[in-house]
């Protein structure tokens, strides 16, 4: 079956912009997670999300937030971009919350802000 | 709060040579340990893990044995291929919760 689909892949933005990344999960998972990867930060856990509700929040200022659908497809929106941004933002899917079930990861989004 | 340390990089080795990864955590309760592998471009794949004290995790000839006195999980392999060159993460998640804490990342190169 599908793995978790990122798209896109990868984007360029300038500061000050915004941006929406998209997560598909696996078929029938109904959990997502996202975290952001950087050199500097390394994986820094962002938001988890089941059933349409944010169950847990990562250490991130306001600007970033997320959504999920009904179907389970989620996104995240970052606002007022700014450089320390450019990360990979990688998210993960499971069949239920909590800790029952394995993480499987995308490939991520890789943003890049100039 | 709960944390993940992990050995520094790079790690260089030889075709069959062996393998450790040092790996320790502070928790307040007793969490899952697992191991991710990332290859280049590539998203994390869960390598191994282990739920509770003694538990051993092993996948394609790794092992990591969950070791509660000394609050470590360290990563073997007896024989390393070319193909094990990655970035290896060191991660815990606490019970009831899917947050995954990582560690900073180990690159290991491994040269025919």
């Amino acid at each position: 079956k599908a793995g978790v689909t990122q798209t896109p892949r990868y984007l360029i933005k300038t500061r000050g912009q915004q941006v929406t990344l998209s997560c598909s999960p696996i078929s029938g998972h109904r959990s997502v997670s996202w975290y952001q990867q950087t050199p500097g930060q390394g994986l820094q856990f962002l938001f988890e999300y089941f059933s349409e509700t944010q169950r847990n929040k990562g250490n991130f200022p306001g600007r970033f937030s997320g959504r999920q659908f009904s179907n389970s497809r989620s996104e995240m929106n970052v606002s007022t971009l700014e450089l320390g941004d450019s990360a990979l933002y990688l998210c993960a899917s499971s069949l239920e919350a909590g800790n029952t079930g394995e993480l499987f990861f995308g490939e991520g989004s890789r943003l890049t802000v100039l | 709060g709960n944390s993940v340390t992990q050995m520094e990089g790079p790690v260089t080795l030889s075709e069959e040579a062996f393998l450790t990864i040092n790996c320790t955590y502070t928790a307040t309760g007793y969490p899952s340990l697992f191991w991710y592998v990332q290859y280049p471009g590539e998203g994390l794949q869960l390598l191994l893990k282990a739920t509770k004290a003694d538990d051993k995790g092993s996948n394609k000839g790794f092992e990591a044995t969950y070791r509660k006195e000394t609050t470590s999980f360290h990563l073997e392999k007896g024989s390393v291929q070319v193909s094990d060159s990655a970035v290896y993460f060191c991660a815990l998640r606490m019970t009831g919760f899917q947050k995954l804490v990582f560690g900073t990342g180990t690159r290991l190169l491994v040269s025919p």
